[in-house]
């Protein structure tokens, strides 16, 4: 079946690294772009970074341009996000998601989410 | 604050229907940008509920639908069941931003 499964996460100090991963099986990986949402603690939803299915263009949430970024490896079917310059802020639980387009340019919607990973920043 | 706006909560009783509204602006909702909305179970992944404004992936019943008008988009539910009990996210694409973007999210109470 479809399926997403993230890795990675932990219990970083600020300013630290850390590097994520994204295993998807059960569809065609190159076919699709790929994002991370990430949720704060006791939060709502927030995007953090796109990437198209060839790996051709990758855009990010403010918040995090500049420090984090993706990638995908489509020989192995899998995700990444390396995160940089780490901030307390950036404490949350961090989702990948499949992502398609609909009709228009820009026009996405995630529909196959994993369970998501954990990333705690703190001294 | 995100630039989509939703009511932090609402509620409805077994059987009734509810809404939940998704407001933007000219740079995202107004514009050619769909909205599309997310069920979040509490303690697990979001599920896609909605796409494209108003369709439906398969799976998810048509006791659930979505509208787009103006500046505002809404997610309707209808005969309300105790397992609608969940936060609920709208989701578009903004031109300002140049970024995708969640509206803050509804919890839906089933009293």
């Amino acid at each position: 079946q479809v399926q997403l499964v993230e890795s990675g996460g932990g219990v970083v100090e600020p300013g630290r690294s850390l590097r994520l991963s994204c295993a998807a099986s059960g569809f065609s990986f190159r076919s699709y772009g790929m994002d991370w949402v990430r949720q704060a603690p006791g939060k709502g939803l927030e995007w953090v970074a796109i990437i198209w299915y060839d790996g051709s263009n990758q855009f990010y949430a403010d918040s995090v341009k500049g420090r984090f970024t993706i990638s995908r490896d489509n020989s192995k079917n899998t995700l990444f996000l390396q995160m940089n310059s780490l901030r307390v802020e950036d404490t949350a639980v961090y989702y990948c998601a499949r992502v398609v387009k609909y009709q228009l340019p820009l026009n996405f919607y995630m529909d196959v989410w994993g369970k998501g990973t954990t990333v705690t920043v703190s001294s | 604050q995100s630039v989509l706006t939703q009511p932090p909560s609402v509620s409805g009783a077994p059987g009734q229907r509810v809404t939940i509204s998704c407001t933007g602006s000219s740079s995202n909702i107004e514009t050619t940008y769909d909205v599309n909305w997310y069920q979040q179970l509490p303690g697990t992944a979001p599920k896609l509920l909605i796409y494209g404004n108003t369709n439906r992936p398969s799976g998810v019943p048509d006791r659930i639908s979505g509208s787009k008008s103006g500046t505002s988009a809404s997610l309707g539910i209808t005969g309300l069941q105790a397992e609608d009990e969940a936060a609920y996210y709208c989701q578009s694409y903004d031109s300002t931003l140049r970024s995708w973007v969640f509206g803050g999210g509804t919890k839906l109470t089933v009293l």
